[in-house]
């Protein structure tokens, strides 16, 4: 059975750091990862979202990685903004369903 | 332009009740699902339509029930409702059931008195 999780749960930061947020899956079997952002009583959106076969994904100041032989993803985002705020979720696909890890609820700080 | 829209947005109802949620989707996708979010934010696969046909049941109690008259449409109908049903509800879409990218609708807030 596949589990995501992601470290940390929650992570405070003040404007203009480099942060990274971690997601680890127990089996490599899968299609793709995606991150997702949730605002608060918000739906998801999609930012990122790397095929098993790659390596890694950029877009703007996020930057994701994929490492499946060891089961874990990395988002980087650079030079954080208070707007970064939200909580951070990566899921995994195996065929024809995402599951999702526990999410990173990310502060940013002016 | 709503990629994915679900209809209502706040559900409150007594125990006991009939309700639905609608979710339509306008990006010509072959693949709709439908996710819980439990109250601790967690989110689980419930359902995954292909083409109006049913391929993923997440072991979802028989009071939930998707209908999906066509591949645009994916409605869950959930009978007697139960305090536990108390989530939120998220309607998704990708093109097909590999490994492509998923596209979320903005939620149903469920709350059952």
């Amino acid at each position: 059975k596949q589990e995501v999780t992601q470290i940390p749960a929650a992570l405070s930061v003040p404007e203009g750091e480099n942060l990274v947020l971690n997601c680890s899956f127990t089996d490599s079997a899968i299609y793709n990862l995606q991150w997702f952002r949730q605002d608060p009583g918000k739906g998801l959106t999609s930012l990122l979202l790397i095929q098993s076969s790659q390596r890694e994904q950029t877009s703007g100041r996020l930057n994701a990685s994929l490492d499946k032989s060891s089961g874990r993803s990395t988002l980087y985002i650079a030079a954080s903004q208070p707007g970064d705020s939200a909580t951070y979720l990566c899921a995994v696909r195996p065929p024809q369903k995402l599951v999702f890890g526990t999410g990173t609820r990310l502060l940013v700080s002016p | 332009d709503t990629a994915v829209s679900q209809t209502p947005k706040y559900l409150v109802t007594q125990m006991g009740n009939d309700k639905s949620i609608k979710c339509e989707q306008n990006l010509g996708h072959d693949t709709m699902y439908w996710y819980k979010q439990d109250s601790k934010k967690f989110l689980k696969i419930m359902f995954s339509y292909n083409n109006k046909e049913l391929i993923i049941n997440e072991t979802v109690p028989n009071r939930f029930s998707p209908k999906s008259p066509d591949k645009a449409h994916l409605n869950l109908h959930i009978n007697s409702l139960e305090l536990g049903d108390s989530a939120v509800y998220f309607c998704a879409s990708s093109q097909v059931s590999g490994g492509t990218e998923q596209f979320f609708g903005p939620g149903t807030r469920l709350t059952v008195l």
